[in-house]
């Protein structure tokens, strides 16, 4: 089982949709978590980053974590069509040495004006 | 602010020819560098890792190396590339155990 599951997609909604991505993870170490949009061409760019349970807002984005589920999602509310990018989902150990991220593959996310 | 650069952004090589890809971090110390290789549809790679000058872990077993000369200077080498090194090349920092890392703009390699 991979650690970090994460839907491909792509997906494509309509300027002004609310947007869920999704992941899953098997590894109940886990314990931070981070999503990150990277446009094409461009390095990945830190969005949210959490280590509890529940939901963390800014702005239009809003993470959720579920540890108790393994399941981590992001949503977008009124999306736009400059939220086209690929969303990828990191995970991370806690304490001292845990210096690597885990990935997801990234969901592939178009907004059509 | 702390800024990360990476350069060159492209970069086309011959089978065979050396690489050398810098990285450099401004507006911190002692940061915790990445090289990471993103190949589509298949996520994010980590190859090597350094919390320190002249400390580097390797991930990969490949023919590439890293090295850390300088505490914000962070280099991947080559003596002799492959057509398999093709691919987005990503350095990354973060400020210590905990902390989320962030991205430079990466260097698109292929090699002919």
């Amino acid at each position: 089982q991979k650690e970090v599951e994460q839907d491909p997609g792509p997906l494509s909604v309509p300027e002004g949709a609310i947007v869920s991505l999704n992941c899953t993870y098997s590894n109940s170490a886990f314990q931070y978590f981070m999503w990150y949009r990277q446009y094409s061409r461009k390095g990945p760019e830190l969005l949210m980053y959490t280590y509890s349970s529940g939901n963390k807002e800014d702005g239009r984005f809003t993470a959720q974590v579920d540890k108790s589920s393994k399941y981590i999602s992001l949503f977008i509310r009124d999306s736009q069509p400059s939220d086209s990018a690929t969303y990828l989902c990191a995970h991370r150990y806690s304490g001292a040495g845990s210096y690597q991220l885990t990935f997801g593959k990234g969901t592939k996310l178009s907004v059509i004006p | 602010s702390q800024t990360i650069h990476q350069w060159p952004a492209t970069l086309v090589q011959p089978v065979g020819s050396p690489l050398s890809l810098e990285c450099t971090v401004e507006g911190t110390s002692n940061p915790n560098l990445y090289w990471y290789r993103q190949a589509a549809g298949r996520g994010l790679q980590l190859l090597f890792y350094s919390v320190g000058i002249g400390q580097i872990s390797s991930e990969v077993p490949q023919n590439l190396s890293a090295s850390r000369p300088q505490d914000r200077q962070f280099i991947l080498s080559s003596k002799k590339l492959l057509l398999s090194d093709s691919g987005f090349y990503l350095c990354a920092w973060c400020g210590g155990p905990n902390q989320p890392q962030h991205f430079g703009d990466g260097t698109r390699l292929s090699i002919l």
